[in-house]
């Protein structure tokens, strides 16, 4: 079954810890995406990959780090969480333009509260 | 950037009724325009698009049009169901370069029995 899959689903942390959320998608996409989802500002973009090794920032990268060291897997870093990084996150997939579909398909959502 | 912006924020229909959702993008360079649908607890989900070089595109219930010279596209949702109940989302994205996807705020749809 193609998908999305993100873990963990939830946490709570608590300020200053350390943490990463994971991304995997079997669809042998090269685009992926960290989005942030918080209530009356829709679908941010933190960061992008355009394939492996390739990433860039996108509108609210501050605080967050990204890695693209093989093609399935993009994981999100936050170094040193705050409770302003409190928020649902996901994480979405593409295929390169020119390849059919350009559908994003999103993971299931992590819930990420820092206290 | 692109800079997509969405009404209204919040959305309730009468069962039955027609809902109309609108979004305004600022890229001229835009050229695909999806929307998603995110019910509660849920992804978000490709529901439909459009691409520039067509004026409107239908899919059973609902309907996408685009205007691309005024910068605006609107989805019409038609004898709205209890499960039509949901977030939805317009984006705009070109399909080159960065190939980045950017969301309105988003409209909360509800449908009352």
């Amino acid at each position: 079954e193609a998908q999305v899959t993100q873990n963990p689903r939830y946490l709570i942390t608590v300020t200053g810890k350390k943490l990463t959320v994971t991304c995997s998608q079997n669809m042998n996409h090269e685009y992926m995406s960290w989005y942030r989802q918080d209530p009356g500002l829709g679908l941010r973009q933190i960061y992008y990959s355009m394939n492996v090794e390739v990433t860039d920032k996108g509108d609210v990268p501050e605080g967050y780090k990204v890695s693209r060291k093989e093609k399935r897997n993009f994981p999100l870093i936050l170094e040193s969480p705050s409770p302003n990084q409190t928020s649902l996150y996901f994480c979405a997939s593409r295929p390169e333009p020119g390849q059919g579909t350009t559908e994003a398909f999103f993971g299931q959502g992590t819930r990420l509260t820092v206290v | 950037g692109e800079n997509v912006e969405q009404h209204p924020s919040t959305l309730s229909v009468q069962e039955g009724d027609s809902a109309v959702i609108k979004c305004t993008y600022s890229d001229s360079a835009s050229n695909y325009f999806p929307w998603y649908k995110q019910e509660l607890g849920k992804r978000p989900q490709l529901i439909i698009d459009i691409r520039s070089n067509v004026g409107e595109k239908k899919d059973q219930r609902i309907a996408v049009t685009l205007n691309k010279t005024a910068k605006h596209f609107s989805l019409h949702i038609t004898e709205t169901q209890p499960e039509d109940s949901a977030v939805y989302f317009c984006a705009a994205s070109r399909l080159r370069n960065d190939y980045k996807l950017s969301f309105g705020a988003g409209t909360t749809v509800t449908v009352r029995a």
